[in-house]
Parts: structure tokens; C-alpha cells; sequence
């Protein structure tokens, strides 16, 4: 399997700006993903980076280093809707490999 | 909009039932997965298939097996449950390797399973 680190919880303040990193170890990367998980939902998907660099998307923005096996999701501007487990996610082959997820509390 | 249907939210069963969770895509997907989803070890593959009748063993499939005989319905079947099998369990499904695109997985609501 994959070997995927991420913080466990993080909070901050509504309107604010939140960094989650990941960093991996894998064989055969194609992509890393991340997805949004609300309590008691199916996860949702946010973003993917397959190249290095930066993808944004509205507040929402991941970058990745290949070399460096580490991503970052970047949360702009945050709503108490943003409240939610965000999952780093690395591809191999079929499969989707998962970190444990970081909880993010926005505090108004 | 697509959907990957999980057929029951909750489920409680007592210990050494055999149970099935069942799964259904309506995406025409080739790859089906299934995971189990629990607090600080995130989400773990137990199960998966890329075409109708194959299956993979995941990262954890002891006390589990599953069934696709048809390309839309995955299911997973727990042979003796136990009550460390208790947890969420969550169905997902992909497009073929070279079509999958940039969107991963679709998930299902998942099904959270409580063996007594």
C-alpha cells in the first residue's frame, strides 16, 4: 500500500485561509486527489493534480511536487460550510489510496 | 446525475450472520470498489473489480468476499460477521484505466454497519 500523511484537524476562523498538507511514498503514481467528506456523507471530489504545480478553482487551489512526494489543499475565504474531513487521496494503477483525513473546524 | 447507490444507510446485525451490502452504479463504470471507513485510520480498500466477475483482493479482505455478476451491481459479503467488522462502509466506482479522467471516484452515502 501507500504511505499518506496528513494532519489530523485543523482550525481556523471563518474568512480565513486554511493549508492542509499531505506527503506520500508511493510506486506507480498517476494523480493525487482530494475529496471533501462531511459528517455521516460520502466524500466528495475537490481537486486533481496529476503534474506539478498549482490548480485552482474558485477558493479551492492544490498544488503538487512530484519530486517531493507532497501536496497542499488551500482553502480561501472560509465559510462555516467548509466544517469537514478533507481526504488526500494518491492513485496507483486502479486503486485509490487514502490518508486518514484532516477534520477542519471553521470558527466564526 | 450519476449515482452509485448503496442499498441501506444502516444496518445492525448480530455476530456470525452472513451479511451482503449491496452496491449499484449507474454510470457504466468498469472498476467498482469497496472500502471500510474508520476514525483515524481513513479509508481502506478491502475489495475491488475492473470488469464483470474479476475481482481483487484489497489492503485488508480477511472475513470478507464479493460477487459482481453484472457490470452495475458490486457486492460485498461479510461470511461470519464479527464485531470488529463494525464500521462505515463506502462503494465507489471509476471509469476503465485509460478513460477514467481527472474526477477519481464516485462514492456512494456508505452504509454503516453496527455487528452485535
Amino acid at each position: 500500500g501507500q504511505n499518506i500523511d496528513q494532519p489530523t484537524e485543523m482550525t481556523a476562523t471563518e474568512g480565513a485561509i486554511v493549508q492542509i498538507n499531505c506527503t506520500y511514498q508511493t510506486s506507480g503514481f498517476n494523480g493525487l486527489f482530494w475529496y471533501q467528506q462531511h459528517a455521516g456523507e460520502a466524500p466528495t471530489f475537490l481537486s486533481y493534480n496529476v503534474l506539478d504545480g498549482l490548480e485552482e478553482k474558485g477558493r479551492f487551489s492544490s498544488f503538487l511536487s512530484r519530486s517531493k512526494g507532497y501536496s497542499y489543499l488551500l482553502l480561501k475565504e472560509l465559510q462555516m460550510k467548509d466544517s469537514a474531513s478533507y481526504l488526500c487521496a494518491v492513485r496507483a494503477d486502479y486503486k485509490l489510496s487514502f490518508g486518514a483525513g484532516t477534520t477542519v473546524t471553521v470558527r466564526a | 446525475d450519476v449515482k452509485v447507490t448503496q442499498s441501506s444507510r444502516y444496518l445492525v446485525k448480530r455476530t456470525g450472520e452472513k451479511v451482503f451490502l449491496e452496491c449499484v452504479q449507474d454510470m457504466d463504470h468498469e472498476n467498482m470498489f469497496w472500502y471500510r471507513q474508520d476514525p483515524g485510520l481513513g479509508l481502506r480498500l478491502i475489495y475491488f473489480s475492473y470488469d464483470v466477475k474479476m475481482k481483487e483482493k484489497g489492503d485488508i479482505p480477511e472475513g470478507y468476499s464479493v460477487s459482481r455478476e453484472k457490470k452495475e451491481r458490486f457486492s460485498l459479503i461479510l461470511e461470519s460477521a464479527s464485531t470488529n467488522q463494525t464500521s462505515m462502509y463506502l462503494c465507489a466506482s471509476s471509469l476503465r484505466a485509460r478513460d477514467r479522467g481527472k474526477r477519481g471516484y464516485t462514492f456512494g452515502s456508505g452504509t454503516r454497519l453496527t455487528v452485535v
